[in-house]
């Protein structure tokens, strides 16, 4: 059973459009961290969220995590070809200490 | 510090053989993790040090797989007697202790058990 499921897990648009990410739970977060990965490399981080509720922006990219610290949200305006990769959720369950869970990720396709 | 470097990039091996991989985390950082990625999977957990200890690792795959810290340096990941499902991605990341912080991976290293 997976800890973090996310969806869509396949993401296929066209430059400009909107899309949003979720990833969800039933177990309670620390923090939760979202991460970029290209093929062939590791991944690499974009942004944690740690207070429940807490929205966090990075250009382009809004974050949230959600008020029970169980799920959270990724939203990308305007998205362009740069975007495409795998985006992965992660977290670290409240009281477990040590190694983050990864989701088995969304795969963003974005065509000019 | 040119982050976490991981080597080689990539190792083909023939089913029964052992193998070993070498991460060399940021210097700053207290915790090293290896995880393992297969196709259309996310990064599963593996196991972890801080410093020199090995503080979890029960998720070690099977008994073929260990893993050491000598110092609290680099670390190494063997795989003995290597199986065809070992194929995959072994990813390494460090960080500070608390988990907030977020990881920093290497580029990981691909085994291909043939």
């Amino acid at each position: 059973t997976q800890l973090l499921e996310q969806s869509p897990q396949f993401l296929s648009i066209q430059e400009g459009e909107n899309l949003t990410v979720y990833c969800n739970s039933s177990s309670v977060f620390s923090s939760l961290q979202w991460y970029r990965q290209e093929p062939g490399e590791g991944p690499v981080l974009l942004v944690t969220v740690v207070t429940g509720g807490e929205v966090k922006k990075l250009k382009r990219l809004t974050f949230q995590f959600g008020d029970a610290r169980k799920d959270s949200s990724l939203h990308i305006t305007a998205a362009q070809p740069g975007d495409t990769g795998l985006y992965l959720c992660a977290g670290d369950v409240m009281g477990s200490g040590y190694a983050l869970n990864f989701g088995k990720g969304t795969s963003l396709l974005v065509t000019p | 510090d040119t982050g976490v470097s991981q080597n080689p990039r990539h190792k083909i091996t023939k089913r029964g053989q052992n193998v070993t991989f070498r991460c060399d985390p940021i210097s700053e950082h207290n915790r090293l993790y290896w995880y393992r990625q297969t196709l259309g999977q996310g990064p599963e957990f593996l196991t972890y040090f801080q410093n020199e200890a090995q503080l979890e690792k029960s998720r070690l795959l099977s008994d073929r797989f260990s893993a050491e810290r000598p110092k609290g340096s680099f670390s190494t990941l063997e795989i003995q007697r290597t199986e065809q499902g070992d194929s995959a991605m072994y990813l390494c990341a460090s960080s500070f202790i608390a988990a907030n912080y977020g990881y920093t991976f290497g580029s990981g290293t691909r085994l291909t058990v043939v």
